[in-house]
């Protein structure tokens, strides 16, 4: 069985520009949770999605958005990027609205310059 | 709120020696989940273990182990003959009942094992 997938790998993007980002969850889970880990801390919450609705988000400014398709995927949209921005892009995925069992892709590098 | 520290930032072993990673939390829920995770170079999170609130039992698999103390609020983690292998990123986290659809990371311990 394939595991949560997330492309693209990495990413190299330009202060101003927009991103986005995709996660693919394992089949028959129904929700994606966003973390993003800058270098050096733990993973920090940006957003969960549970059948196609936002469920939870974190304390991030609202150039992050998010959404999940029909089919579970899910898309992080980042606008007017900054340098700060620049960190790992994790995403979980999980069969239940709550993270008991949650598997996690191998996420985006995303850097801004 | 929820809290989780790791106050160990690295730690550098020799190979087959023991090693302990430490995790203390906060919360106020009476009801949590507490995990360890590894992050290898590649990034990804690879789960170890989840503990519930209601059970303290400490447990062993292979060469790892947990201890889990609920009075100390503490979930520490130790590896038995450290290989090469073990080296990596761990990560401590909390999901507390209030909010369980977020994961609440520590800042991860560095551990390295030389050969």
């Amino acid at each position: 069985d394939a595991g949560v997938t997330q492309s693209p790998t990495h990413l190299i993007k330009t202060r101003g520009q927009h991103v986005t980002l995709r996660c693919s969850p394992i089949s028959g889970h129904k929700s994606v949770s966003w973390y993003q880990q800058v270098l050096g801390q733990g993973p920090q919450f940006i957003f969960q999605y549970y059948e196609k609705e936002e469920r939870g988000r974190g304390n991030f400014p609202d150039r992050f958005s998010a959404r999940q398709f029909p089919n579970y995927s899910s898309e992080l949209n980042v606008n007017a990027l900054l340098l700060g921005d620049s960190a790992l892009y994790l995403c979980a995925s999980s069969p239940r609205q709550g993270l008991t069992e949650a598997f996690f892709g191998q996420g985006t590098r995303l850097t801004v310059v | 709120a929820q809290k989780v520290t790791q106050a160990q930032t690295e730690i550098s072993v020799v190979e087959k020696e023991d090693v302990t990673l430490d995790c203390v939390y906060e919360t106020r829920d009476t009801t949590y989940y507490l995990f360890w995770y590894k992050q290898p170079p590649s990034g990804e999170l690879v789960f170890l273990i989840r503990r519930n609130s209601f059970d303290e039992q400490n447990e062993i698999s292979g060469r790892y182990s947990w201890n889990f103390q609920k009075s100390t609020s503490s979930f520490n983690f130790t590896i038995t003959a450290s290989q090469v292998v073990d080296s990596a990123v761990y990560f401590c986290a909390l999901l507390s009942g209030g909010s369980n659809y977020k994961l609440t990371f520590g800042k991860g311990t560095l551990l390295t094992v030389n050969p």
